[in-house]
């Protein structure tokens, strides 16, 4: 079975600054693709950024990109320029390939961004 | 594009009654679709797993009577509460595959209070 684990509870940040999130996973699978959900206040799952665990690049979204480390099982997530519609709950969340599989997620860290 | 809807986003019954939701993907065809359950500052918890045109898949503990699921076409899957109870009272989150990108949508949310 796979676990995701996000060690972080709640961050704050800085509007403007640049925060990162930490997740870790474990699993025996090696064809597999890592999320980052966005959760703001009305509750809306939204996708924030997904890597392939076959591709050595690391995924960039505008502000948002990844470290992905497949050794180490470490999957962070980068905030550049951080905004106050970032305030949200993050989620990490691992799926096996092929994708009629379901998310294992993370409990989430509460991020705050701050005027 | 990938929008997934969800019908009643907030619905209020009596203890006894039975409420249905559904969860539409608007402009995709989806043959695999999740249900979710998400207490109060918690993680996501994956109910089931439905698949078009067959049974739903059940994770350990949700009894299948209980939550019916039905998938009977490629954008329409719902889910029955039947018999609610206070205890059922939670937020409801549905996801949908999107065919060739192995990632998942997900609908706004329901909030089910049960009296």
């Amino acid at each position: 079975a796979q676990t995701v684990t996000q060690s972080q509870p709640e961050m704050s940040v800085q509007e403007a600054e640049t925060v990162t999130l930490s997740c870790t996973y474990d699993t025996s699978e090696n064809n597999y693709y890592l999320f980052w959900y966005k959760q703001p206040p009305s509750r809306q799952m939204i996708l924030v950024i997904r890597q392939e665990a076959y591709k050595q690049q690391n995924a960039t979204e505008n502000r948002f990109s990844v470290n992905f480390q497949k050794a180490a099982k470490s999957f962070s997530l980068k905030i550049s320029d951080s905004q106050l519609g970032d305030t949200a709950m993050y989620f990490c969340a691992f799926m096996k390939r092929p994708g009629n599989t379901p998310l294992v997620f993370g409990k989430g860290t509460r991020l705050s961004v701050i005027a | 594009g990938a929008v997934v809807s969800q019908h009643p986003s907030w619905v209020i019954c009596k203890s006894g009654t039975s409420v249905k939701i559904e969860c539409r993907s608007l402009d995709f065809q989806a043959t695999t679709m999740f249900w979710y359950r998400q207490f109060p500052k918690q993680s996501l918890m994956l109910m089931a797993t439905s698949n078009e045109g067959s049974k739903a898949t059940y994770e350990q503990g949700v009894e299948k009577d209980k939550f019916l699921i039905n998938h009977a076409s490629l954008t329409l899957s719902t889910l029955t509460v039947t018999s609610a109870h206070p205890e059922d009272s939670s937020f409801y989150i549905c996801s949908a595959l999107a065919p060739y990108t192995d990632t998942q949508y997900f609908g706004p949310g329901t909030r089910l209070t049960v009296l």
